[in-house]
């Protein structure tokens, strides 16, 4: 079974629009962490933004933000007013507790920004 | 500002060739790791490094090898290239216990023909 779950394949959106990237995930454990990383054209992969399973708050990093639903098992990242440097692949990831950090991946959103 | 380093960023092999792909980080990280990237999935762990001295599989190991060769360099080899090979490899490293981000090298492409 999927353990991360990206719905959209790809995504167009016009340029100063907000976005929503969905990425649901399955886990049994009581402590994991949340990741979203941009890969642009260029390939190499860039983190974004952490959502620790306890954390109360939703995280925050810049025009970044995840819309944690916990019940819910869902990690959304919201991109507000969206750049054309923003067209890439991203790409959730969850930790699951003790797994030495291997990561389990989603397969990616590709994401396009329209002027 | 170098962070994680990976050698080469293309390279075509024909079947049954042997390479190996170098990767250095330059942060004094504890742990590294070697990822493939295929088309439409995401990336999938082919072994890693908790620290120096040790190594351990991870999600798709068969026909790798991996070295880590001090703190800084883990290389990953192919002993004999297979067409199923082809994908884009990535290394990354991290600090173990100094937060929760994971850096990554640019990516290197190989295809094996």
């Amino acid at each position: 079974a999927q353990k991360i779950t990206q719905t959209q394949p790809g995504m167009f959106v016009q340029e100063k629009e907000a976005v929503t990237l969905d990425c649901t995930y399955d886990t049994s454990d009581q402590s994991y962490g949340l990741f979203w990383y941009k890969q642009p054209s260029s390939g190499e992969m860039i983190f974004l933004i952490y959502q620790g399973s306890y954390d109360e708050q939703n995280a925050t990093e810049g025009r970044y933000s995840l819309n944690f639903q916990k019940a819910r098992k869902s990690a959304n990242l919201v991109i507000s007013a969206s750049q054309l440097g923003d067209s890439a692949m991203y790409f959730c990831a969850m930790r699951e507790m003790d797994s030495n950090y291997q990561l389990i991946w989603g397969a990616g959103t590709k994401l396009i920004i329209k002027p | 500002n170098a962070g994680v380093t990976q050698t080469p960023k293309f390279q075509v092999l024909k079947t049954g060739q042997s390479m190996t792909l170098q990767c250095a980080q330059d942060m004094n990280h504890n742990s590294m790791y070697w990822y493939r990237q295929d088309p439409g999935m995401g990336l999938r762990l082919i072994y890693y490094s908790a620290s120096e001295g040790t190594t351990d599989k991870g999600e798709v190991p068969n026909g790798y090898n991996v070295s880590r060769l001090n703190k800084r360099e883990f290389s990953l080899r192919l002993e004999s290239a297979a067409p199923s090979q082809t994908s884009v490899y990535f290394c990354a490293s991290r600090l173990i216990f100094s937060g929760n981000t994971i850096y990554f090298g640019e990516g290197s492409w190989l295809t094996v023909v």
